[in-house]
């Protein structure tokens, strides 16, 4: 079965610096997509960062990175330079099954707060 | 710009009542999806369908159901709601292909009294 798990329920940044969210996952599909999404308060789901099973390379997004390590199934979200506008909720998901009936499934997230 | 809309941002029922919720998405997305949000467990999927009329289930379906008759838009129905459907409901949609991310609506926030 496919699952997704953040371990961390709520995390403190100070402004300025960079924070990791933890994600690991489970999955037996050969062929999966990892995404990170942001919920600030207002309640909308945010895309932030996307990355195959099959690059290699790490993506990144602006202040967003996602470090990949495929072998230890975790997919850890770095932002960079923390501001406060990043207090938020964060979620881990992945994308897998069969074409034509790919899922995606979510962590329970992971409330980070950015302190001035 | 994608843009999902769903019908009501607020709903109260009834126990009992039957309810709707309608999802929209303007972008010719094959795949649209209908989670939950509760505190402390994240996103449910309750149902997803990749194309019109068809469906499969998720991880939560009992005591929904879900209709697609257009491309554009997927509803979600409980049938004899409860009170412990009182959640938050999220339609998403997306492509097939690249790429690959969902795009959410506002959400709506349902309260079963």
């Amino acid at each position: 079965a496919q699952k997704i798990t953040q371990t961390q329920p709520g995390m403190f940044v100070q402004e300025k610096e960079a924070v990791t969210l933890d994600c690991t996952y489970d999955t037996s599909d050969q062929s999966y997509g990892l995404f990170w999404y942001k919920q600030p308060s207002s309640g909308e789901m945010i895309f932030l960062i996307y990355q195959g099973s099959y690059d290699e390379q790490n993506a990144t997004e602006g202040r967003y990175s996602l470090n990949f390590q495929k072998a230890r199934k975790s997919a850890n979200l770095v932002i960079s330079a923390s501001q406060l506008g990043d207090s938020a909720m964060y979620f881990c998901a992945m994308r897998g099954g069969t074409s034509g009936t790919y899922k995606y499934i979510f962590g329970t997230g992971t409330r980070l707060k950015v302190l001035a | 710009d994608v843009k999902v809309t769903q019908s009501s941002r607020y709903l109260v029922k009834r126990t009992g009542e039957k309810v709707f919720l309608e999802c929209v998405q303007d972008m010719d997305h094959e795949n649209m999806f209908w989670y939950r949000q509760d505190p402390g467990l994240g996103l449910r999927l309750i149902y997803f369908s990749y194309d019109v009329k068809m469906k499969e289930k998720g991880d939560i379906p009992e005591g929904y159901s879900v209709s697609r008759e257009k491309k554009e838009r997927f509803s979600l129905i409980l049938e004899s709601a409860s009170t412990n459907q009182t959640s938050m409901y999220l339609c998403a949609s997306s492509l097939t292909g690249a790429p690959y991310e969902q795009y959410f609506g506002p959400g709506t926030r349902l309260t079963v009294t």
